[in-house]
């Protein structure tokens, strides 16, 4: 079974404080992906990465950053936080070429305060 | 406007009755289409992918029509279990997905 293990389930932080989400998957998918959640928006693409050391902006990628330092592992870093960056984050991951299957992990639901 | 967009019902539906709804998409170069289930607090996963014939899998049945670009997804025989929210997806010519912002199903007894 495919598992993509984010690192934090909750998360609640202060306005301006660095946030690390990690996310880790034991398939040895090429592709990584960061996504938000909002009600009412859908999922949003952050960042995607198809290679380790490589990234690329989605729809969404003001106030974030990523690294991809190994392939299994995909972070999200917000530099400094905000109250609008309060949101469900889920990582996915799939294998190059394959489009629409992505398999998620749980989420990581993080509150800036 | 919206790429990827579905009615949020929620949809409420007797055990044992059919349910169906749509999803309408804007880009008419979309490629790829799928239909995922995320359960409350749970993630998204992959219910089944929809081809241009239309397909079924088990109660599940999936259409495509490009002409008026949306594309449908019926529950037959609803289970309490089927109560969950369903994402519709949306790939262009490069692979990139949209998502909908789901539609929401409630199975009562």
């Amino acid at each position: 079974d495919v598992k993509v293990t984010q690192s934090s389930r909750y998360l609640v932080k202060r306005t301006g404080e660095k946030v690390f989400l990690e996310c880790v998957q034991d398939m040895d998918h090429e592709n990584m992906f960061w996504y938000r959640q909002d009600p009412g928006l859908g999922l949003r693409l952050i960042y995607f990465s198809y290679d380790v050391k490589m990234k690329e902006k989605g729809d969404i990628p003001e106030g974030y950053s990523v690294s991809r330092e190994k392939k299994e592992r995909f972070s999200l870093i917000l530099e400094s936080a905000s109250t609008n960056q309060t949101s469900m984050y889920l990582c996915a991951s799939s294998f190059r070429g394959v489009t629409g299957e992505l398999f998620f992990g749980e989420g990581s639901r993080l509150t800036v305060l | 406007r919206k790429e990827v967009e579905q009615d949020p019902g929620p949809f409420n539906v007797p055990e044992g009755a059919t349910v169906a709804f749509n999803c309408t998409y804007s880009n008419s170069a979309s490629q790829s289409f799928f239909w995922y289930r995320q359960d409350c607090r749970k993630e998204p996963k992959l219910l089944m992918s929809v081809y241009s014939s239309g397909n079924e899998d088990g109660r599940f049945t999936a259409q495509l029509n490009r002409a008026s670009q949306y594309i449908s997804l019926l529950i037959r025989d609803s289970k309490l279990s089927d109560s969950a929210t369903y994402l519709c997806v949306v790939s262009d010519s490069w692979g990139k997905l949209q998502f909908g912002a789901g539609t929401q199903v409630v199975v009562t007894p």
